[in-house]
Parts: C-alpha cells; sequence; structure tokens
C-alpha cells in the first residue's frame, strides 16, 4: 500500500517563501508528483520527479529524496495567486497507480 | 482541442438512483482515472483503466462501475446512489509515457445525493 503525509495548511506572506513537505511511504515508487488546485477547480500540473535531486521550473522547484521517501515544493517569490492546494501524489510502478495525499491548503497574505 | 471533458457538470439525484458521469478524451491517451474529491480526504482513486477493455480498482470502488469499451470514453456509474457519494468527481487521462508522467484532469462533476 502507500501513505503520503503533508501538513494540511500552512500560511505565508506576499513575496517570501515557503516550503511544503511530503513524505510518502510505497510498495513501489515510480516517480512523484506535485498538483497546484484552486478552490472549485481542477488540479494543474506542477512537477514531476522520479530521480534524486532538486527540478526547478521558475518560481516554482521541487525536491526528491527517494531513499527519504521525502520531497518538497518551494514556492519564492509568492504571490496572491498562489494561494491554493498543494497535492503531492505518488505513482505506484506496479499498477501505475497514482495516489494523492489530502494536500495543504496555502494561504498568502498581503 | 477539447482535451478532457466531463458531464454533467452538476447533478442532483435522490438515494437509490442510478447516476452516470462521463468523461471524454480527445488524446487518445491510454490512461484514464476517476477520482472523488471530498473534505479531509483529498484525491480518493475509484477506478482506472490502462486501455480500451482494460479496468482496476484503487481506493475506494465499492457502489460504482466503470467500463471502457472506447479509449475515449470512461463512464462512472453510481448503480444505486448514496449520500456517502456526495462529492466532487473527477476524471484525470494519461498518455502512458513515464517521462512526463502528467495526468489532465477534466473540471470535475458535482454530485450530490438527498
Amino acid at each position: 500500500g502507500q501513505n503520503i503525509d503533508q501538513p494540511t495548511e500552512m500560511t505565508a506572506t506576499e513575496g517570501a517563501i515557503v516550503q511544503i513537505n511530503c513524505t510518502y511511504q510505497t510498495s513501489g515508487f515510480n516517480g512523484l508528483f506535485w498538483y497546484q488546485q484552486h478552490a472549485g477547480e481542477a488540479p494543474t500540473f506542477l512537477s514531476y520527479n522520479v530521480l534524486d535531486g532538486l527540478e526547478e521550473k521558475g518560481r516554482f522547484s521541487s525536491f526528491l529524496s527517494r531513499s527519504k521517501g521525502y520531497s518538497y515544493l518551494l514556492l519564492k517569490e509568492l504571490q496572491m495567486k498562489d494561494s491554493a492546494s498543494y497535492l503531492c501524489a505518488v505513482r505506484d510502478s506496479g499498477t501505475d497507480k497514482l495516489i494523492f495525499g489530502t494536500g495543504t491548503r496555502l494561504q498568502v497574505f498581503p | 482541442d477539447a482535451g478532457i471533458t466531463q458531464s454533467p457538470r452538476y447533478k442532483i439525484t435522490e438515494t437509490g438512483r442510478q447516476v452516470t458521469l462521463m468523461c471524454h478524451q480527445t488524446w487518445s491517451h491510454s490512461y484514464m482515472f476517476w477520482y472523488r474529491q471530498d473534505l479531509g480526504h483529498g484525491l480518493r482513486l475509484i477506478y482506472y483503466s490502462a486501455a480500451a477493455d482494460i479496468t482496476d480498482k484503487g481506493e475506494v470502488p465499492d457502489g460504482y462501475v466503470v467500463s471502457r469499451s472506447k479509449t475515449e470514453n470512461f463512464p462512472l456509474t453510481l448503480e444505486s446512489a448514496t449520500r456517502s457519494q456526495t462529492s466532487v468527481y473527477f476524471c484525470a487521462s494519461w498518455l502512458g509515457d513515464r517521462d512526463t508522467g502528467e495526468l489532465f484532469f477534466g473540471e470535475g462533476s458535482r454530485l450530490t445525493v438527498l
């Protein structure tokens, strides 16, 4: 089975940096995903890590350590529009199922 | 390019009725998924399909039926709806390419069971 943990809520200030952590336990691993979801909308893809290390994409970066079962999403230069839920998900290598954590709701304040 | 579409977007039904949520994708993606999203639970996988005529259970399949007679369609049926199935349902598709791995989501179907 799979177990994915991430904080329920976080707050941050506009212009700041925030790090959202995700830990996972899985019987088979084939990639870790981060999605952003604004209230009332569908999730949208942010990043995909399959190898250890940091992937940078503009203001967003994602890090993976497979040996530690750990990932984080780093958001820089926060903007009000970054207020959303951030979903961590892991792909099972045997079945290709994508299993999501419960999500982290981020509120950005002026 | 329509992408992935769900219908209906909103549905109110009564306990015991049969309801079918439709999902259609225009990309010829191999994989399709159905998730439900509830407060406190995040996205939970109901069923998924790796190709036409191949389906498999996810985390919460009880009370749901799926079929995949054509690659582009993946309907989800609640044979006898219950109040606990009130939720937002998301369909998603994936090419099957592990180099990118991105799932594309439909806009969601909000179902209320009275």
